[in-house]
């Protein structure tokens, strides 16, 4: 089974201060991990991903398959920042599907 | 482009009643997800199409649940019976052929069950 933990519903952070959303997951294989963000009044859509391994809006986020954990950081904020932030994660292959955590939403205050 | 559609954007029913929720992906996209979003929680996975079949189908909450694909295109999502814990915003998403290719959202439905 696949399971992704996004243990903080809210995080609020200072504009200028670094940002860490928090993502853990269980998974027996190799998993492909995944952040997906909404902004109000916006469709979902992809951040970024692992594979890539790169940085979007500053955003950065590293798979440590030790700590099974896929943190999503920004060393400082904007207030653009503020939305929705989804965690996914894909087993691969054609029959697989993307499950998705329960969503950190970011708030950037002045 | 035209990005992933899905009709109505809005559906309020009566408790007891059928609705069919429809989903137009992006065109040459041959995988399709619906999911279930909650007011305040998070996307709940109901149902995978490759093609026109569906490998995944695990997380249709009841039997009231079914939906279809026809033609590598068009979806529709069917509640029968509709109760109000039924009342949801309803996603549809389009990726080009797997979970692990980019998955582009559409806009959802919001279905409310009086």
């Amino acid at each position: 089974a696949q399971r992704v933990t996004q243990p903080e519903k809210l995080l609020s952070v200072f504009k200028g201060a670094p940002v860490e959303l928090k993502c853990n997951y269980s998974y027996s294989g190799s998993p492909e991990l995944f952040w997906y963000v909404q902004y109000s009044r916006q469709r979902l859509q992809l951040l970024l991903r692992h594979i890539s391994r790169e940085s979007i809006k500053g955003f950065t986020a590293d798979l440590n398959k030790g700590e099974t954990s896929f943190h999503l950081k920004k060393p400082f904020a904007q207030e653009e920042d503020s939305a929705m932030y989804y965690c996914a994660l894909s087993g691969g292959g054609t029959a697989s599907k993307l499950t998705f955590g329960t969503g950190t939403r970011l708030q950037v205050t002045l | 482009g035209a990005g992933v559609s899905q009709s109505p954007s809005n559906k309020v029913t009566e408790k007891g009643k059928d609705v069919e929720l429809r989903c137009d992906p992006i065109s040459g996209h041959t995988a399709l997800y619906w999911y279930r979003q909650r007011l305040g929680q998070g996307l709940e996975f109901l149902i995978y199409f490759q093609g026109n079949s569906a490998p995944d189908k695990s997380g249709l909450p009841s039997d009231r649940f079914s939906a279809e694909r026809t033609g590598e295109s068009v979806s529709t999502l069917t509640i029968q019976r509709t109760q109000q814990e039924d009342s949801a915003v309803y996603l549809c998403a389009s990726s080009l052929e797997s979970s692990t290719d980019t998955q582009y959202f559409g806009p959802g439905t919001r279905l409310t069950v009086l």
